[in-house]
């Protein structure tokens, strides 16, 4: 089936270290995207990629790093610098372009130990 | 600064009433308004709104744009238990960039 598959579901970050949240779609999609999540708020645009080796940072990219090398990835790293990293994290895609809906991923729950 | 303002921010009914969540927007270059549905996990898409006064119903679900008051509502009839969730209202403009959310509507539906 196809679908979006974020890794792994609960993470667990020690102060100082950097972690790295896999997303992986087999829809053939060429725009993907990150959010953050926190309770009681919308979801936050962290970095977006309409294109392989192209992305663009959104509204909260300090602390964050992705890359995009191949269509079916966009893994998403959360430095040291992200000072408060404890949130929902969710990985979309979409067709491409602003008519399209994007379609989401079952998220990855990361903690500060 | 694009902004999307949902109303109320939660709302507690019973089983087989009808509901109506609100969502505002301003957005720079508004292209199409996205009503999502959150249990505990992914978002799932509900529908996706790009012209005024044409609303889209799916089941007991329906939703309209008014693109020049820049609001959209989200209708539930005879509500189930099952319809207890997060209901996210998002905005895209402005080029390639993702979507502007709301905060959300929860909604709790009592037996």
């Amino acid at each position: 089936d196809g679908g979006i598959t974020q890794s792994p579901k609960y993470l667990f970050r020690k102060e100082g270290q950097n972690v790295t949240l896999s997303c992986e779609q087999n829809l053939n999609h060429d725009a993907m995207y990150w959010y953050r999540q926190d309770p009681g708020q919308g979801l936050r645009l962290i970095y977006y990629s309409q294109i392989v080796n192209d992305f663009q940072k959104g509204d909260i990219a300090e602390g964050y790093s992705v890359s995009r090398e191949k269509k079916e990835s966009f893994p998403l790293t959360v430095t040291s610098a992200q000072k408060n990293p404890t949130a929902f994290y969710l990985c979309a895609s979409s067709i491409g372009g602003n008519y399209q809906p994007q379609h989401f991923g079952d998220g990855t729950r990361l903690s500060i130990l | 600064e694009d902004k999307v303002v949902q109303s109320p921010l939660s709302l507690v009914v019973h089983e087989g009433d009808t509901v109506t969540l609100n969502c505002s927007y301003e957005v720079t270059n508004f292209r199409s308004l996205l009503w999502y549905k959150q249990e505990k996990k992914a978002p799932t898409f509900l529908f996706m709104l790009t012209s005024s006064g044409i609303e889209k119903k799916s089941g007991r679900l329906s939703s309209i744009l008014d693109k020049k008051e820049l609001f959209s509502i989200l209708n539930i009839t005879a509500t189930q238990t099952g319809d207890s969730a997060i209901y996210l209202c998002a905005a895209s403009g402005g080029g390639a960039d993702g979507l502007t959310f709301g905060k959300g509507t929860h909604l709790i539906i009592q037996p």
